[in-house]
């Protein structure tokens, strides 16, 4: 099975501040097939970016994502107070799909 | 509204089984495909088993294959997940989650409340 590995761990940061999330996988992941999702506490996730670079619907435009082959990242710009949250990247490529361990962006 | 309703969560012992059911609606089921994830107490997403618009295609995570079976039933707008030999590992809770398209390669777009599953002797 393909390994999503997603870092940093944990990232402090303020409003306003810009971060990017790195998900990396074991093998090449096919044609893009990566998503990237939001999960805040008590809450059902909701999807940001699929096809590793298209904005779900209703996605605000400060969130980003670019990548290909083996190397993912997510970029929020101008973060803000509730994009504070955990983000997981997801490969749908190949079977079976799998999710990356998260990265929780907090506030510092 | 698009709505999936998980039930058959529960007290479950090493070794015995549990079904879980996920009733859809607002959409048309059938041109969707469906998945089971999971997600332990503090721990991150843990992506169980997908099966396609007309049940052709159907994957399951290393950990649970030979052990859960998924399958859904199209008249009834529901998908279940039949887990057996459960396992302590097993305790989590277990969203019933819907596909963007027909084919079983693809995110989720859709998301359950979930039903726990706790696993104890």
């Amino acid at each position: 099975e393909i390994v999503l590995t997603q870092s940093p761990g944990t990232v402090s940061l303020s409003p306003g501040e810009t971060v990017t999330l790195s998900c990396r996988a074991s093998q090449s992941v096919r044609d893009t097939y990566l998503a990237w999702y939001q999960q805040k506490p008590g809450q059902t996730p909701r999807v940001l970016i699929y096809d590793a670079s298209r904005r779900a619907t209703g996605i605000p435009d400060r969130f980003s994502g670019s990548g290909s082959g083996t190397d993912f990242t997510l970029s929020i710009s101008r973060l803000e107070p509730e994009d504070f949250a955990v983000y997981y990247c997801q490969q749908y490529g190949t079977s079976p799909l799998t999710f990356g361990g998260g990265t929780k962006v907090e506030i510092k | 509204e698009v709505q999936l309703v998980e039930s058959g969560g529960g007290l479950g012992q090493p070794g015995r089984s549990l079904r879980l059911s996920c009733v859809a609606s607002g959409f048309r089921f059938d041109d969707f495909a469906m998945y089971w994830v999971r997600q332990a107490p503090g721990k991150g997403l843990d992506w169980v088993a997908g099966i396609s618009w007309d049940s052709d295609d159907i994957g399951y995570a290393d950990s649970v294959r030979g052990r859960f079976t998924i399958s859904r039933d199209n008249a009834k707008n529901s998908v279940y997940l039949q887990m057996n030999n459960l396992r302590v590992e097993d305790t989590a809770l277990y969203y019933c989650a819907k596909g963007l398209r027909h084919y079983y390669y693809y995110h989720v777009d859709v998301w359950g409340k979930g039903t726990t599953v706790t696993v104890s002797s």
